[in-house]
């Protein structure tokens, strides 16, 4: 069963300006974290934030915040600001006491384009 | 090092051949990932070390896969008799803490982009 959702292909942004990318999830676990991680065209997998399922408030790294919906099981990256070294690969990810020793599990990821 | 080292960045391979890719962790981390990145998807597991021992080897898709860490630290995944459908990005990740623990950030390295002709 698909673990992480990123329904979003691809977003485009206009420089300065937020954007959304959208994430759900699907676990059973009550005890779970959630990671975005952004990926440029050079390859490297870079981590953003992280959130805890027992976390009360959204986390928030600079310019990156989690909404994070537990209801819903949603847990959207909000990039405020938008620069034009934003545009990569954003992936969602999320590792739950299920996971085999810490093991992640990934989104198909969104594609980000910010524009002048 | 300072970071995850991942070598070869690019290898090219003759359908049937064998290739090693190697991987280089954060010096002193405990937990080393590998991944399968293909084209268009997010990383899929593949197997997982802790140290020396391999906990996990369930992602790998078939038994020409084979992963070792020997000493605990370097790391080379084995692809024998590769196949087209084997071309993707293989990526190292390492972590040093172990198991689920919330925020058990892994960090990555840039990856083996592996195409089979």
């Amino acid at each position: 069963a698909q673990k992480i959702t990123q329904t979003q292909p691809g977003m485009f942004v206009q420089e300065k300006e937020a954007v959304t990318l959208d994430c759900t999830y699907d676990t059973s676990d009550p005890s779970y974290g959630l990671f975005w991680y952004k990926q440029p065209s050079s390859g490297e997998m870079i981590f953003l934030i992280y959130q805890g399922s027992y976390d009360q408030q959204n986390a928030t790294e600079g310019r990156y915040s989690l909404n994070f919906q537990k209801a819903r099981k949603s847990a959207n990256l909000v990039i405020s600001a938008s620069q034009l070294g934003d545009s990569a690969m954003y992936f969602c990810a999320m590792n739950d006491r299920g996971s085999t020793l810490g093991r992640l599990y990934f989104g198909r990821g969104t594609q980000l384009t910010v524009w002048p | 090092g300072a970071g995850v080292s991942q070598s070869p960045r690019y290898k090219v391979a003759k359908r049937g051949q064998d290739v090693a890719l190697r991987c280089d962790p954060i010096s002193g981390h405990v937990s080393l990932f590998w991944y399968q990145q293909a084209l268009g998807q997010g990383p899929e597991f593949l197997t997982y070390f802790q140290n020396e021992a391999q906990l996990d080897k369930s992602g790998l898709p078939s038994d020409r896969f084979f992963a070792e860490r020997p000493e605990g630290s370097v790391s080379t995944l084995k692809i024998q008799r590769t196949q087209q459908e084997d071309s993707a990005v293989y990526l190292c990740a390492s972590s040093s803490r172990q198991g689920f623990s919330g925020a058990n950030v892994l960090t990555f390295g840039a990856g083996s982009r592996l195409t089979v002709l």
